[in-house]
């Protein structure tokens, strides 16, 4: 059975840095595409970031780009959002998912909530 | 910069059928976007249910249905049930690594 955790939402104030885990498990987690997709309160799903299954390639969302990096370390299947620079609007739930390809998210975690504030 | 278009509500009749669409402000929607839903609860994480256009992901009933109709993404549900009623997001690729949901259908079921 598939199951990926978040871990590290909090609130942080408005220019601050925050890091998200999200562990995985019952599936070959080297093998496959990881996401972060995030949740405004009350809003629609928002992509911000992809690492691929293969060569570890990255890619974000124009919103996130240059403030957020996304990383793997597989030897512990676990998945890395590191968020430098937060705002407000980054406020929101932020859910890691898994996918066979880069295209896919296949499995979804339960989320865990960034509130950024003063 | 392309947007991913849905319909904000629809609503249903108990037993009935509906068809939701997923479409670009920006051209036309085909395989090679590699169209998935996914429906959500309030409070709760998405659950797959398409991908890749028309392949129902695991434990999928039949009742949900991917395809292209015209020049959109398409889920069709049918013989719709009350625990339904929620919300269904698509998300194309756009390649690259770029992906972009749409703002998602709300479902009433009444």
């Amino acid at each position: 059975q598939v199951h990926l955790v978040e871990s590290g939402g909090g609130v942080v104030q408005p220019g601050r840095s925050l890091r998200l885990s999200c562990t995985g498990s019952g599936f070959p987690f080297h093998t496959y595409a990881l996401h972060w997709v995030r949740q405004a309160p009350g809003k629609g799903l928002e992509w911000i970031t992809v690492i691929s299954e293969v060569d570890d390639l990255t890619f974000y969302a124009d919103s996130v780009k240059g403030r957020f990096t996304i990383s793997r370390d597989n030897s512990k299947n676990t998945l890395f959002l590191q968020m430098n620079n937060l705002r407000p609007d980054d406020t929101a739930v932020y859910f890691c998912s898994s996918g066979y390809y880069s295209r896919d998210f296949d499995y979804w975690g339960q989320g865990t909530r960034v509130i950024v504030s003063s | 910069q392309t947007v991913v278009t849905q319909e904000p509500s629809f609503s249903v009749s108990p037993g009935g059928t509906v068809t939701l669409t997923c479409g670009l402000t920006s051209g036309s929607v085909s395989t090679e976007h590699y169209p998935s839903w996914y429906q959500q609860l309030p409070g709760q994480p998405p659950r797959t249910l398409i991908y890749n256009t028309k392949t129902r992901f695991s434990g999928v009933p039949d009742r949900f249905s991917g395809s292209i109709l015209g020049n959109k993404a398409a889920l069709t549900i049918t013989g719709a049930q009350a625990d339904d009623e929620s919300t269904f997001y698509c998300v194309l690729y756009m390649g690259s690594g770029i992906s972009v949901f749409g703002g998602g259908t709300r479902l009433t079921v009444v």
